[in-house]
Protein backbone atom coordinates (compact mmCIF):
# COMPACT_ATOMS: atom_id res chain seq x y z
CA UNK A 1 0.00 0.00 0.00
CA UNK A 2 1.24 3.17 -0.89
CA UNK A 3 0.15 7.05 0.58
CA UNK A 4 1.15 8.54 -3.01
CA UNK A 5 -0.98 7.83 -5.55
CA UNK A 6 -0.51 8.70 -9.22
CA UNK A 7 -3.08 8.69 -12.76
CA UNK A 8 -3.34 7.22 -14.85
CA UNK A 9 -0.94 4.45 -14.52
CA UNK A 10 0.08 4.11 -18.51
CA UNK A 11 -0.76 6.66 -20.97
CA UNK A 12 -0.17 6.93 -24.84
CA UNK A 13 -0.47 10.54 -26.40
CA UNK A 14 0.39 11.99 -29.84
CA UNK A 15 2.91 14.78 -29.84
CA UNK A 16 -0.01 16.96 -30.40
CA UNK A 17 -2.04 15.94 -27.67
CA UNK A 18 -2.70 17.61 -24.06
CA UNK A 19 -3.30 15.76 -21.05
CA UNK A 20 -2.13 15.88 -17.37
CA UNK A 21 -1.05 13.77 -14.88
CA UNK A 22 -2.40 13.61 -11.70
CA UNK A 23 -0.23 12.55 -7.93
CA UNK A 24 -2.03 12.77 -4.68
CA UNK A 25 -0.69 12.19 -1.56
CA UNK A 26 -2.66 10.65 1.79
CA UNK A 27 0.62 11.46 4.23
CA UNK A 28 -0.02 14.64 5.85
CA UNK A 29 3.83 16.07 3.41
CA UNK A 30 4.24 19.48 2.46
CA UNK A 31 6.39 18.85 -0.27
CA UNK A 32 6.31 17.30 -3.55
CA UNK A 33 8.42 16.33 -6.35
CA UNK A 34 8.03 15.44 -10.03
CA UNK A 35 10.61 13.32 -11.72
CA UNK A 36 11.51 11.70 -14.78
CA UNK A 37 12.88 8.09 -15.33
CA UNK A 38 14.18 7.17 -18.89
CA UNK A 39 16.31 4.14 -19.22
CA UNK A 40 19.60 3.82 -17.98
CA UNK A 41 19.69 6.89 -16.60
CA UNK A 42 19.30 8.48 -12.83
CA UNK A 43 16.18 9.74 -11.81
CA UNK A 44 15.88 13.53 -13.23
CA UNK A 45 14.02 15.72 -10.52
CA UNK A 46 11.97 18.13 -13.00
CA UNK A 47 9.86 20.14 -10.51
CA UNK A 48 9.75 20.74 -6.55
CA UNK A 49 6.81 22.16 -4.41
CA UNK A 50 7.13 23.28 -0.51
CA UNK A 51 3.89 24.24 0.48
CA UNK A 52 2.08 24.72 -2.53
CA UNK A 53 5.39 27.47 -4.00
CA UNK A 54 7.72 26.26 -6.49
CA UNK A 55 10.79 25.92 -5.05
CA UNK A 56 12.55 23.82 -8.04
CA UNK A 57 12.54 23.66 -11.26
CA UNK A 58 15.45 21.74 -12.93
CA UNK A 59 15.82 23.21 -16.23
CA UNK A 60 12.78 22.04 -17.66
CA UNK A 61 10.83 22.66 -21.22
CA UNK A 62 7.90 24.33 -21.24
CA UNK A 63 5.58 21.82 -22.90
CA UNK A 64 6.16 20.36 -19.24
CA UNK A 65 3.62 22.63 -16.95
CA UNK A 66 3.47 21.63 -13.22
CA UNK A 67 0.38 22.72 -10.83
CA UNK A 68 -0.27 22.35 -7.26
CA UNK A 69 -3.34 23.62 -5.51
CA UNK A 70 -2.95 22.47 -2.67
CA UNK A 71 -0.37 20.92 -0.56
CA UNK A 72 -2.22 17.07 -1.50
CA UNK A 73 -2.27 17.47 -5.01
CA UNK A 74 0.27 17.79 -7.61
CA UNK A 75 -0.52 17.63 -11.69
CA UNK A 76 1.83 17.92 -14.47
CA UNK A 77 0.33 19.29 -17.87
CA UNK A 78 1.70 17.80 -20.63
CA UNK A 79 1.50 19.32 -24.74
CA UNK A 80 3.25 19.01 -27.57
CA UNK A 81 5.41 16.46 -25.97
CA UNK A 82 8.46 15.00 -28.09
CA UNK A 83 8.65 10.98 -28.67
CA UNK A 84 12.37 11.38 -26.87
CA UNK A 85 10.14 12.51 -23.28
CA UNK A 86 8.70 9.11 -22.62
CA UNK A 87 9.80 7.59 -19.92
CA UNK A 88 8.02 6.90 -15.84
CA UNK A 89 7.03 9.90 -14.30
CA UNK A 90 6.97 9.80 -10.61
CA UNK A 91 5.53 11.71 -8.06
CA UNK A 92 7.18 11.90 -4.77
CA UNK A 93 6.37 13.42 -1.46
CA UNK A 94 8.36 14.06 1.48
CA UNK A 95 7.66 16.15 5.16
CA UNK A 96 9.94 18.88 4.47
CA UNK A 97 13.44 19.48 5.80
CA UNK A 98 16.74 18.59 6.08
CA UNK A 99 15.99 14.66 6.43
CA UNK A 100 13.88 14.85 2.79
CA UNK A 101 13.08 10.78 3.46
CA UNK A 102 10.78 11.34 -0.21
CA UNK A 103 8.09 8.71 -0.58
CA UNK A 104 7.36 8.22 -4.09
CA UNK A 105 3.98 7.10 -6.09
CA UNK A 106 3.94 3.64 -8.40
CA UNK A 107 4.08 6.19 -11.55
CA UNK A 108 3.02 6.92 -14.64
CA UNK A 109 4.27 4.99 -17.81
CA UNK A 110 4.24 7.20 -20.76
CA UNK A 111 4.67 6.84 -24.27
CA UNK A 112 5.19 9.58 -26.98
CA UNK A 113 3.92 8.60 -30.53
CA UNK B 1 26.12 18.83 -8.56
CA UNK B 2 26.81 15.92 -6.47
CA UNK B 3 27.00 12.53 -7.69
CA UNK B 4 26.59 8.92 -6.39
CA UNK B 5 28.43 6.03 -7.49
CA UNK B 6 27.21 2.66 -7.02
CA UNK B 7 28.10 -0.79 -7.30
CA UNK B 8 28.21 -2.92 -8.95
CA UNK B 9 25.91 -1.80 -11.58
CA UNK B 10 24.06 -5.30 -11.71
CA UNK B 11 25.02 -8.49 -10.15
CA UNK B 12 23.48 -11.99 -10.48
CA UNK B 13 23.12 -14.40 -7.71
CA UNK B 14 21.59 -17.67 -6.31
CA UNK B 15 19.01 -17.82 -4.00
CA UNK B 16 20.04 -18.21 -0.97
CA UNK B 17 22.79 -16.22 -1.34
CA UNK B 18 23.83 -12.94 0.51
CA UNK B 19 24.46 -9.88 -1.16
CA UNK B 20 26.38 -6.46 -0.93
CA UNK B 21 26.43 -3.27 -3.02
CA UNK B 22 27.73 0.02 -2.00
CA UNK B 23 27.40 3.75 -2.77
CA UNK B 24 30.10 6.21 -2.49
CA UNK B 25 29.79 10.17 -3.02
CA UNK B 26 32.93 12.94 -3.47
CA UNK B 27 30.89 14.57 -0.91
CA UNK B 28 29.48 14.64 2.42
CA UNK B 29 26.06 13.30 3.18
CA UNK B 30 23.95 13.48 6.52
CA UNK B 31 21.42 11.11 5.15
CA UNK B 32 21.57 8.05 3.25
CA UNK B 33 18.48 6.44 2.06
CA UNK B 34 18.24 2.93 0.25
CA UNK B 35 15.08 2.33 -2.24
CA UNK B 36 14.15 -0.88 -4.20
CA UNK B 37 12.36 -0.35 -7.71
CA UNK B 38 10.32 -2.99 -8.91
CA UNK B 39 9.60 -2.75 -12.95
CA UNK B 40 7.21 -1.03 -14.09
CA UNK B 41 6.65 0.89 -10.02
CA UNK B 42 7.86 3.86 -8.06
CA UNK B 43 10.63 3.33 -6.17
CA UNK B 44 9.84 2.16 -1.95
CA UNK B 45 11.91 3.29 0.54
CA UNK B 46 13.62 0.34 2.07
CA UNK B 47 16.27 2.07 4.90
CA UNK B 48 16.73 5.50 5.99
CA UNK B 49 19.96 6.39 7.87
CA UNK B 50 20.53 9.43 9.52
CA UNK B 51 24.12 9.14 11.36
CA UNK B 52 27.24 8.41 10.58
CA UNK B 53 28.12 5.13 11.44
CA UNK B 54 25.00 3.57 12.25
CA UNK B 55 23.93 0.18 11.22
CA UNK B 56 20.21 -0.39 10.52
CA UNK B 57 18.66 -3.61 9.53
CA UNK B 58 14.96 -3.96 8.36
CA UNK B 59 14.02 -8.41 8.16
CA UNK B 60 17.25 -9.52 5.67
CA UNK B 61 18.60 -6.52 5.06
CA UNK B 62 21.21 -4.35 6.45
CA UNK B 63 22.49 -0.91 5.85
CA UNK B 64 25.41 0.91 7.20
CA UNK B 65 26.10 4.95 7.65
CA UNK B 66 29.99 5.08 6.62
CA UNK B 67 31.96 6.99 9.36
CA UNK B 68 33.43 9.71 6.42
CA UNK B 69 29.89 9.79 5.72
CA UNK B 70 30.94 9.87 1.99
CA UNK B 71 29.68 6.09 1.80
CA UNK B 72 26.96 3.47 2.82
CA UNK B 73 26.41 0.00 1.71
CA UNK B 74 23.31 -2.45 1.51
CA UNK B 75 23.53 -6.22 2.67
CA UNK B 76 20.81 -8.66 1.81
CA UNK B 77 21.36 -12.10 3.61
CA UNK B 78 19.55 -15.63 2.25
CA UNK B 79 18.43 -14.04 -1.02
CA UNK B 80 14.76 -14.47 -2.36
CA UNK B 81 13.38 -14.05 -6.04
CA UNK B 82 11.30 -11.18 -5.01
CA UNK B 83 14.42 -9.68 -4.06
CA UNK B 84 15.11 -8.81 -7.70
CA UNK B 85 15.00 -5.42 -8.62
CA UNK B 86 16.90 -2.31 -9.02
CA UNK B 87 18.50 -0.57 -5.44
CA UNK B 88 18.95 2.43 -5.30
CA UNK B 89 20.86 4.50 -3.18
CA UNK B 90 19.99 8.52 -2.38
CA UNK B 91 21.20 11.15 0.00
CA UNK B 92 19.65 14.84 0.01
CA UNK B 93 21.57 17.63 -1.14
CA UNK B 94 21.47 21.36 -0.20
CA UNK B 95 20.24 22.91 -3.41
CA UNK B 96 20.40 26.34 -1.83
CA UNK B 97 17.68 28.51 -0.03
CA UNK B 98 16.82 26.48 2.54
CA UNK B 99 15.88 23.59 -0.34
CA UNK B 100 16.57 19.99 -0.31
CA UNK B 101 16.91 17.81 -3.67
CA UNK B 102 17.59 14.02 -3.56
CA UNK B 103 20.64 12.99 -5.11
CA UNK B 104 20.29 9.53 -6.35
CA UNK B 105 22.34 6.44 -7.41
CA UNK B 106 22.39 5.03 -11.06
CA UNK B 107 21.39 1.78 -9.04
CA UNK B 108 22.06 -1.89 -9.06
CA UNK B 109 20.33 -4.01 -10.92
CA UNK B 110 19.65 -7.67 -8.90
CA UNK B 111 18.65 -10.74 -10.32
CA UNK B 112 18.09 -13.80 -8.24
CA UNK B 113 18.53 -17.65 -9.98
CA UNK B 114 15.90 -19.57 -8.07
Amino acid sequence: ETGVTQTPRHLVMGMTNKKSLKCEQHLGHNAMYWYKQSAKKPLELMFVYNFKEQTENNSVPSRFSPECPNSSHLFLHLHTLQPEDSALYLCASSQGGVQETQYFGPGTRLLVL
Amino acid sequence: GQQLNQSPQSMFIQEGEDVSMNCTSSSIFNTWLWYKQDPGEGPVLLIALYKAGELTSNGRLTAQFGTTRKDSFLNISASIPSDVGIYFCAGPSDSGAGSYQLTFGKGTKLSVIP
